[in-house]
C-alpha cells in the first residue's frame, strides 16, 4: 500500500496531557506531512517533514521521521480541548505527484 | 483568498440520478485532486489534474464516474447513474505548484444516495 498507515486509530486523553500519533508507510518518501480534520470540514495541513530530517517543531507540534524503519510520529504538547480532531499522515512518494492518506488517528482530548 | 470552493455542500439524490459536484481551486494554484471518503475506506484518491490536464485516474471506480477540468479555475466530478455506495463525503484540493507539497482542501460535498 502507498498509503500511511496511523496508530492508534482513536485516543482519548485529558485536556493538558500530551498525544502520540504514529504513522508507518512502505514507500521511500521526499517528505511526509500531517494533516488535521475537524468533524465536518476538510483536512488542514499542519506540518511537513522532509526526508532529510529527523525531527520538526511547530508550536505544540513535534514531528519526527525515521527513514529506516518508515515511520513518523506526531507529538501534541498540552493538549487542548480544541485539538480534538482526526489526524492524518501523509507520506509524499518518490516518483508520485500526490499524497496518499490512511484512515487517520481520531483525537479526543476530555477538557 | 477565499480557499477552494465546493457546490454544493450536501446533496440528496435518488439511486440513478445524474450527480455533478462542482469545485474551484485557489487562484494560481496548478494542480487539483478529487478525493473521495467514507467510513469504510477513509480518503481515496479519485483523480488529479496538472495545468487542468488529468495525470492519473486510476482512483476512479467506475466507467460511472467522469471528472473535468475545462480551466484553471474549475472542475467539476460527475457520476452517472448513482447509486447508494457512491454517499460518501467528496473533497476536492489544490496545490500551488509542483515545487510546493501543501494540499489545501475544500469543505467538502456529502452526497446522500437513496
Amino acid at each position: 500500500s502507498q498509503q500511511g498507515e496511523e496508530d492508534p486509530q482513536a485516543l482519548s486523553i485529558q485536556e493538558g496531557e500530551n498525544a502520540t500519533m504514529n504513522c508507518s508507510y512502505k514507500t521511500s518518501i521526499n517528505n511526509l506531512q500531517w494533516y488535521r480534520q475537524n468533524s465536518g470540514r476538510g483536512l488542514v495541513h499542519l506540518i511537513l517533514i522532509r526526508s532529510n530530517e529527523r525531527e520538526k517543531h511547530s508550536g505544540r507540534l513535534r514531528v519526527t521521521l525515521d527513514t529506516s524503519k518508515k515511520s513518523s510520529s506526531l507529538l501534541i504538547t498540552a493538549s487542548r480541548a480544541a485539538d480534538t480532531a482526526s489526524y492524518f499522515c501523509a507520506p509524499d512518494q518518490t516518483g508520485a505527484n500526490n499524497l496518499f492518506f490512511g484512515t487517520g488517528t481520531r483525537l479526543t482530548v476530555i477538557p | 483568498d477565499a480557499g477552494v470552493i465546493q457546490s454544493p455542500r450536501h446533496e440528496v439524490t435518488e439511486m440513478g440520478q445524474e450527480v455533478t459536484l462542482r469545485c474551484k481551486p485557489i487562484s494560481g494554484h496548478n494542480s487539483l485532486f478529487w478525493y473521495r471518503q467514507t467510513m469504510m475506506r477513509g480518503l481515496e484518491l479519485l483523480i488529479y489534474f496538472n495545468n487542468n490536464v488529468p495525470i492519473d485516474d486510476s482512483g476512479m471506480p467506475e466507467d460511472r464516474f467522469s471528472a473535468k477540468m475545462p480551466n484553471a479555475s474549475f472542475s467539476t466530478l460527475k457520476i452517472q447513474p448513482s447509486e447508494p455506495r457512491d454517499s460518501a463525503v467528496y473533497f476536492c484540493a489544490s496545490r500551488p505548484g509542483t515545487g510546493s507539497h501543501e494540499q489545501f482542501f475544500g469543505p467538502g460535498t456529502r452526497l446522500t444516495v437513496l
